[in-house]
């Protein structure tokens, strides 16, 4: 069983659309990181949480701790934003990762 | 400051070889961070230092692997004999803390034949 769940797997959405992508866990948590890898390979942090709701330009996370479960969002997407999407969780000195959510936004 | 930078981009050895990986984390930043990623398990954390002291070793897969940080600008993954199935993207990572977001190097491509 993986301590991290992401859904979906796949997404696929036309520009402009609202995005949410889904990643649920089993652990309990310090911290929660949600991570965009492009097609070159290359990984960028976008959120840590461990409470409540960020906010970056486009992109929103959440994370309810009770529910052990966190979305994160994008407004307006454009097809830039395609890339996958990463959950990871840390407890204690432990990291698990999600599988990652591929999405591909279409002009 | 350069970002997180790793070295060599890519690698393609032979089955047996030894492969040394390098990475230069953000000055000031005391955590480093090393994992691995394949298409069959994503993306998994192998080692993670702060101020140069491993705490957390147990993603190391085995025996064959590994990593030092023998300073605060300086860390080594090593893999000896390397084998194919250890064919992966290696990622360094460094953090000023284990609160806050990771920066990510650009990633070592490495093959073994």
């Amino acid at each position: 069983k993986n301590e991290v769940e992401q859904s979906p797997q796949n997404l696929t959405a036309q520009e402009g659309e609202f995005i949410t992508i889904n990643c649920s866990y089993s652990v309990g948590i310090s911290a929660l990181h949600w991570l965009q890898q492009h097609p070159g390979g290359g990984i960028v942090s976008l959120f840590m949480l461990s409470s409540g709701k960020k906010k970056h330009g486009r992109l929103i996370a959440t994370i309810n701790i009770q529910e052990k479960h966190s979305s994160l969002h994008i407004t307006a997407s454009h097809p830039r934003d395609s890339a996958v999407y990463i959950c990871a969780v840390r407890s204690g000195n432990q990291f698990y990762f999600g599988t990652g959510t591929s999405l591909t936004v279409i002009p | 400051d350069a970002g997180v930078i790793q070295s060599p981009r890519h690698e393609v050895t032979e089955m047996g070889q030894e492969v040394t990986l390098r990475c230069k984390p953000i000055s000031g930043h005391d955590y480093l961070f090393w994992y691995r990623q394949t298409m069959m398990r994503g993306l998994e954390l192998l080692i993670y230092f702060n101020n140069n002291v491993p705490i957390d070793d147990s993603g190391m897969p085995e025996d064959r692997f590994s990593a030092k940080m023998p300073n605060a600008s300086f860390s080594t993954l090593k893999i000896q004999p390397s084998e194919p199935r250890d064919s992966a993207v290696y990622f360094c990572a460094s953090s000023p803390g284990l609160a806050v977001e990771q920066f990510f190097g650009p990633g070592t491509r490495l093959t073994v034949l």
